[in-house]
């Protein structure tokens, strides 16, 4: 395991509605990430989180927003949900060195959001 | 741009028999590149990766990967494959230059077969 945990593991929600995702990050990880991951596909990063700010971004658009903590937790946002938003949401911990370079990511189990 | 092409879908082998899953990428500065295990209904596991040094990077569950710079490719190996080592893998790559996200392949399902 990796220390990563998600919540919650599946959801379903409704055209237009909007869903909020939760993550806790490894002990001793400052960064978070999150990634979508449709069916049959790799994983899609979506953004990523770093002392509670917003420090790179994917292809995606003003619709999916986070937030990080100070415990370093994030969640995940997602309004006027579409069909196309279904997949698996992956978040990822990892430790930001002084530098800005990353340690490798370890990712929670996902969350499974089904739009109906 | 950075990103990472898994040219087989499927690979299939026999248990007892050596693996090899293939990965190239292409990224404008230094390459960071690994490799992730997916079991159904389950996150990314981490398996190893290749920052710098030597070129056979050893990783979890017997498990190794060979970086070629000049192929730019990184190809997952394991020298006598498990039933157990059925699933899918990502291979990913981190352009430090570009930030810190990281680009997966599409992916490739390894079957291993009694």
């Amino acid at each position: 395991e990796t220390g990563v945990t998600q919540s919650p593991t599946h959801l379903i929600k409704t055209r237009g509605q909007q869903v909020t995702l939760r993550c806790s990050s490894q002990s001793g990880h400052n960064t978070v990430s999150w990634y979508q991951q449709a069916l049959g596909q790799g994983p899609q990063f979506i953004f990523q989180y770093y002392r509670e700010e917003e420090n790179g971004r994917g292809n995606f658009p003003p619709r999916f927003s986070g937030l990080q903590f100070p415990n370093y937790s994030s969640e995940l946002n997602v309004n006027a949900l579409e069909l196309d938003d279904s997949a698996l949401y992956l978040c990822a911990s990892s430790s930001q060195s002084t530098r800005g370079m990353n340690t490798e990511a370890f990712f929670g189990q996902g969350t499974r959001l089904t739009v109906v | 741009a950075q990103s990472v092409a898994q040219p087989e879908d499927q690979v299939n082998v026999a248990e007892g028999n050596p693996l090899t899953v293939k990965c190239t990428y292409s990224v404008s500065g230094n390459p960071y590149l690994f490799w992730y295990v997916q079991y159904p209904n389950r996150g990314l596991q981490f398996l190893l990766k290749y920052i710098t040094g030597d070129n056979l990077v050893k990783g979890s569950y017997g498990f190794e990967a060979e970086f070629n710079k000049s192929q730019t490719s990184f190809h997952l190996k394991k020298p006598s494959a498990l039933v157990s080592d059925s699933a899918l893998y990502f291979c990913a790559v981190r352009d430090w230059d570009a930030g810190n996200m990281l680009t997966f392949g599409g992916g490739t399902r390894l079957m291993v077969k009694p």
